[in-house]
């Protein structure tokens, strides 16, 4: 069976753009997470939706949104670029969205903000 | 979620057994201990949990003190492919929002 998947695996953006980052959870998964990695540190919880609806969002800024499709697919997008969005992020998918639920990760995509 | 103490890094020998602490003094009754690793240029990976008995599967072994305020991770033969970041996660049973809130972990080191 494939695992997560997310596209593309590396981009480059520069200061004030825009970029789409897309993710495929595990057929049969109806939760889909998103995190952000900066060098160095653990993963960070940015989103989690669940049958198309958020059903949390960490500490980041409005730059940030996200949604999931009806094939539980999922995308994450980030407004006005800046710099510190350097990083990996990382998209886990789960059966349901609590916290007895285990998460699996794709292998992330590397976002390098110029 | 609770918090969890790490070590920064462990260093370990091939084929030798690897004991990696986990220190969650506010742990409350109803969180499960998790553990995930992540290799390098990975995604984190499950590894195993467990909430008050000691755990085994084929990853790994768990160990939780009687108070459960602390746990160990086994691996019982390390291997080069074992070298990854551990990370030690505290999840409430029954939460609504399944995140996970992770630390810096410790960064597991294997010697050939």
């Amino acid at each position: 069976d494939a695992g997560v998947t997310q596209s593309p695996t590396h981009l480059i953006k520069t200061r004030g753009q825009q970029v789409t980052l897309r993710c495929s959870p595990i057929s049969g998964h109806k939760s889909v997470s998103w995190y952000q990695q900066v060098l160095g540190q653990g993963p960070q919880f940015i989103f989690q939706y669940y049958e198309k609806e958020e059903r949390g969002r960490g500490n980041f800024p409005d730059r940030f949104s996200a949604r999931q499709f009806p094939n539980y697919s999922s995308e994450l997008n980030v407004n006005a670029l800046l710099l510190g969005d350097s990083a990996l992020y990382l998209c886990a998918s789960s059966e349901g969205p609590r916290s007895t639920d285990t998460q699996y990760f794709g292998p992330g995509t590397r976002l390098t903000v110029l | 979620d609770a918090k969890t103490t790490q070590p920064n890094s462990m260093e370990s020998n091939e084929e030798e057994p690897v004991h990696l602490p986990c220190n969650h003094s506010t742990i409350s009754g109803t969180d499960y201990i998790h553990w995930y690793r992540q290799l390098p240029s990975q995604g984190p990976e499950y590894v195993i949990h467990g909430l008050t008995s000691n755990v085994n599967n084929r990853m790994a072994s768990l160990a939780i003190a009687e108070d459960r305020k602390s746990s160990t991770l086994i691996l019982h033969r390390a291997t080069l492919r074992d070298a990854a970041v551990y990370y030690c996660i505290l999840r409430g049973y029954g939460g609504s929002q399944g995140n996970l809130i992770f630390g810096k972990g410790t960064k597991l080191s294997v010697k050939p």
